[in-house]
């Protein structure tokens, strides 16, 4: 099956930077790669669908200017959170379609804390 | 028992007995569904899954169940171990804008009582 690996799985900032998080995928080429959010003791809330070579898709409430993501090449895909603020704060994780079916893989997944 | 309250639903099994997780799912379009385990700090992990034309599916200790007419499914974890400890999430999959929507459920807290 398809290997995901998101880097990092952990990151501090202060509030008005900007952080990249990298989703790739290790033994696959994944024209599409998902984000998702995660607060504490919640599920995980789709942000954008990320085409390679594409605008992402985002969804509906999520802001692209905030949350910017590229997928450069079929093997990352990126998201950064721009200007970040406390509130922004959570549990950022990847995943991309699974390789020869319709299930998927997931990193890891990145604890961001904005200070 | 089962609670539900402002955090995640927890359902606390005594170890060797059978779990039973439930979900319910919110679009009757969608024709695949997955069950996954999150232990904290980390990324979910493919438990098993279930396409929309079948109504079980059996894997190692675990089946899944699907009911389309009430958009229910549910997790069975027969002889529960310490290692089940986790939350658990449904999800649904559903073709939308050219693309293949994955929708995660609330999620349910598995506590394993030794």
């Amino acid at each position: 099956g398809a290997v995901v690996s998101q880097h990092p799985s952990w990151v501090i900032c202060k509030s008005g930077t900007s952080v990249k998080i990298e989703c790739r995928s290790l033994d696959f080429q994944a024209t599409t790669m998902f984000w998702y959010r995660q607060f504490p003791k919640q599920s995980l809330m789709l942000m954008a669908t990320s085409n390679e070579g594409s605008k992402a898709t985002y969804e509906q409430g999520v802001e692209k200017d905030k949350f910017l993501i590229n997928h450069a090449s079929l093997t990352l895909s990126t998201l950064t959170v721009t200007s970040a603020h406390p509130e922004d704060s959570s549990f950022y994780i990847c995943s991309e379609r699974t390789l020869g079916g319709y299930g998927y893989t997931f990193g890891s997944g990145t604890r961001l804390t904005v200070v | 028992g089962e609670s539900v309250g402002l955090h995640l639903p927890t359902l606390s099994v005594q170890e060797g007995d059978n779990s039973i997780i439930n979900c319910a799912y919110s679009n009757s379009a969608s024709d695949y569904f997955i069950w996954y385990k999150q232990e904290s700090g980390k990324g979910p992990q493919f438990i098993i899954d279930i396409r929309s034309n079948m109504d079980k599916r059996q894997g190692q200790r675990v089946t899944v169940l699907l009911n389309k007419t009430v958009k229910h499914l549910s997790l069975q974890i027969a002889a529960t171990q310490p290692g089940d400890s986790a939350v658990y999430f449904c999800a649904e999959s559903f073709f939308r804008s050219g693309t293949y929507k994955y929708i995660f459920g609330t999620g349910t807290r598995l506590k394993v009582l030794a």
